[in-house]
């Protein structure tokens, strides 16, 4: 059974630079075809797609947001690492990791985890 | 960047009917389309994936058709525990980017 849960910081201040992580079970991403996203949900909003992880460690970024975020994995400890600098009460949001397998050269996402839930606020 | 459009945004029916969910790309995408089910609280769940495909354990009310850039999800008899948001996601290419959903209540 694949689950994925995020932990990290409620509150974060502006400015301040947020660290998640994803940690999961029911596969490894050591193995070829396995990948991890980010993705948030600001409250009343629609999912946005943060940020991609391979299994040969190669690195994909939302357009818009690609100089604020880096994310990082370690396999040995089944985990994935988000972090976002400089963060404002826009990025205000429920930050969820999900998996998604590479087949064909396509990202095919399936299972998520059910989200933390990240305020920014002074 | 591909853009999704989804609509309605919103929609209310009543138990037993059929609800249809249509979403745009805007540029082809063949059929790597995925619907998710989000309800409040929980994570979203996978329902279909290459833009007509039921994932395993999904009840066969649930339904989805179409390709390149037209694409329909169908609840054919709507049941209260249907009560969700509802997302369309392409993975054609990356950036992978998802619809604004449609919330769907009971009448």
């Amino acid at each position: 059974q694949v689950t994925l849960r995020e932990s990290g910081p409620a509150l974060v201040k502006p400015t301040q630079t947020l660290t998640l992580t994803c940690t999961f079970s029911g596969f490894s991403l050591s193995t070829s075809g396995m990948c991890v996203n980010w993705i948030r949900q600001p409250p009343g909003k629609a999912l946005e797609w943060l940020a991609l992880i391979d299994w040969d460690d190669n690195k994909y970024y939302n357009t818009s947001l690609k100089t604020r975020l880096t994310i990082s994995k370690d396999t040995s400890k089944n985990q994935v690492v988000l972090t976002v600098i400089n963060m404002d009460p826009v990025d205000t949001a429920t930050y969820h990791c999900a998996r998604a397998i590479r087949g064909q050269g396509k990202y095919y996402m399936d299972v998520w985890g059910k989200g933390t839930t990240v305020t920014v606020s002074s | 960047d591909i853009q999704m459009t989804q609509s309605p945004s919103s929609l209310s029916a009543s138990v037993g009917d059929r609800v249809t969910i249509t979403c745009q790309a805007s540029q082809d995408i063949s059929n790597y389309l995925n619907w998710f089910q989000q309800i409040p609280g929980q994570a979203p769940k996978l329902l279909i994936y290459d833009a007509s495909d039921l994932e395993p354990g999904v009840p066969s009310r649930f339904s989805g058709s179409g390709s390149g850039t037209d694409f329909t999800f169908t609840i054919t008899s709507l049941q209260p525990d249907d009560i969700a948001t509802y997302y369309c996601q392409q993975y054609d290419r990356l950036p992978l980017t998802f619809g604004g959903g449609t919330r769907v209540q009971i009448k």
